[in-house]
């Protein structure tokens, strides 16, 4: 059974940068087709679809990324198929970015499987 | 302002039936993109509730069901428990981008 765990600091300050990693257990991250997202939540808000970053063992295309619009500029997201992680980067953070973040995967019929999800509160 | 339009409450008296739409425009939804619906209880991650406009992972009761017209897609639920008692989230593509509904607070009377 796929596992995610997402981790990280629980506080990070203004202006820094908010790092995440999210490791998959149960399979290995490349072993077929999968997108996998970082999904954020503000207290008692809805959904934030972050962005994602593609994996295939077969595929010239692994590792392609894309992001939401409104916070392109200060996203990256990685994979590390050697530790089966996914690593989430939003640089200048304020506390507009203070939320619950999740990690998911697509497999081309919606997020199946989900981490459980890391609070981060962006405080000085 | 979410890219999807959802109701932001719906309620209902245990067993009835209660039905949550979803609205997108011709550039997601319309264009035959897949809508997706997730159900978060308080305090947990979203879980996927029904995949591909009307299909349902193992385990989930068939008293979601799902449907898909135009530009709009909607989840209905049958015989309302307890337990429905949750938000309710659409999601589907709109080119390259994920895009979620606002969320529906589902109350159970």
């Amino acid at each position: 059974q796929v596992q995610l765990q997402e981790s990280g600091p629980g506080l990070v300050k203004p202006s820094q940068t908010l790092s995440l990693t999210c490791t998959v257990s149960g399979g290995s991250i490349s072993s077929g087709s999968y997108y996998w997202s970082w999904i954020r939540q503000p207290a008692g808000k809805g959904l934030e679809w972050i962005g994602r970053i593609y994996t295939s063992g077969r595929s010239y295309t692994s590792g392609s990324t894309d992001y939401t619009p409104s916070l392109k500029s200060r996203v990256t997201m990685s994979v590390d198929t050697s530790k089966n992680q996914v690593s989430l980067k939003l640089s200048s953070v304020t506390a507009a970015d203070t939320a619950v973040y999740y990690c998911a995967r697509d497999g081309g019929w919606g997020y199946n499987y989900w981490g459980q999800g890391t609070l981060v509160t962006v405080s000085s | 302002q979410s890219v999807l339009t959802q109701p932001p409450s719906v309620s209902g008296a245990p067993g009835q039936r209660v039905t949550i739409s979803c609205t997108g425009s011709s550039s997601n939804i319309g264009v035959g993109y897949d809508v997706h619906w997730y159900q978060q209880l308080p305090g947990t991650a979203p879980k996927l509730l029904i995949y591909g406009n009307t299909n349902r992972p193992s385990g989930v009761p068939d008293r979601f069901s799902g449907s898909k017209s135009g530009t709009s897609a909607s989840l209905a639920i049958t015989g309302l428990r307890a337990e429905d008692e949750a938000d309710y989230y659409c999601q589907s593509y709109d080119s390259t981008e994920v895009v979620f509904g606002g969320g529906t607070k589902l109350t159970v009377l």
